[in-house]
């Protein structure tokens, strides 16, 4: 079974500054998708970013972007110029490439401090 | 632009009671499941359909009931209630044909059994 760990439960960062969140996953397919949702208090889940594996190239969004590292099944967000309105639990999630079910991690809370 | 329509948001209920959470969504979307979201674990998936009349199990579905008559609606039925089933519920969607299959989601039902 696919296991995704975000081992930072809590992050902060100050408004501007850049900030990375980690993800670690265990998988032993070779095609599969990798997502990063952000969860502000409204509870609205609301996808920032997403790569494909067998794409080598970095995504990016705007101020986010990813560092996927295939070998060493990591896939890390970095925020840049953070804003306050960054400041929400981001999960990463696993798919495999054939599926929709989505595999989560815990989850980890970013603060942005003004 | 409703998307995913969860109802209700919120609901107390005692133990063995039984309730259903509605899930509605207006984008056609063949694909429909729903995620527990407990503190420090994440959104955990307990039932899935993929079409109207076929629905499967998840990681987490000892205690829950889905069916799947519409392509629209995917209610998830509690049949006893019991207190370890308190927590956030979450409803999401996604086209099949897409490779991608972004996962659109409601709002979240945070349901208390007491």
């Amino acid at each position: 079974a696919q296991t995704v760990t975000q081992s930072q439960p809590e992050m902060s960062v100050q408004e501007a500054e850049t900030v990375t969140l980690s993800c670690t996953y265990d998988t032993s397919e070779s095609d599969y998708y990798l997502f990063w949702y952000k969860q502000p208090p409204s509870r609205q889940m609301i996808l920032v970013i997403r790569q494909e594996a067998y794409k080598q190239q970095n995504a990016t969004e705007n101020r986010f972007s990813v560092n996927f590292q295939k070998a060493a099944k990591s896939f890390s967000l970095k925020i840049s110029d953070s804003q306050l309105g960054d400041a929400a639990m981001y999960f990463c999630a696993y798919r495999r490439f054939s599926a929709r079910q989505l595999t989560f991690g815990s989850g980890t809370q970013l603060t942005v401090l003004p | 632009n409703a998307g995913v329509t969860q109802t209700p948001k919120f609901q107390v209920l005692k133990t063995g009671q039984s309730m259903t959470l509605q899930c509605a969504q207006d984008m056609n979307h063949e694909y429909m499941s729903w995620y527990r979201q407990d503190p420090g674990m994440g959104l955990r998936l307990i039932h899935y359909s993929v079409g109207a009349g076929i629905t499967d199990q998840g990681e987490v579905p000892n205690g829950y009931n889905v069916s799947r008559s519409t392509t629209e609606d995917f209610p998830l039925r509690l049949l006893s209630a019991a207190p370890s089933q308190t927590s956030v519920y979450f409803c999401a969607s996604s086209v099949l044909a897409d490779a991608f299959g972004e996962l659109f989601f409601g709002e979240g039902s945070r349901l208390t059994v007491l």
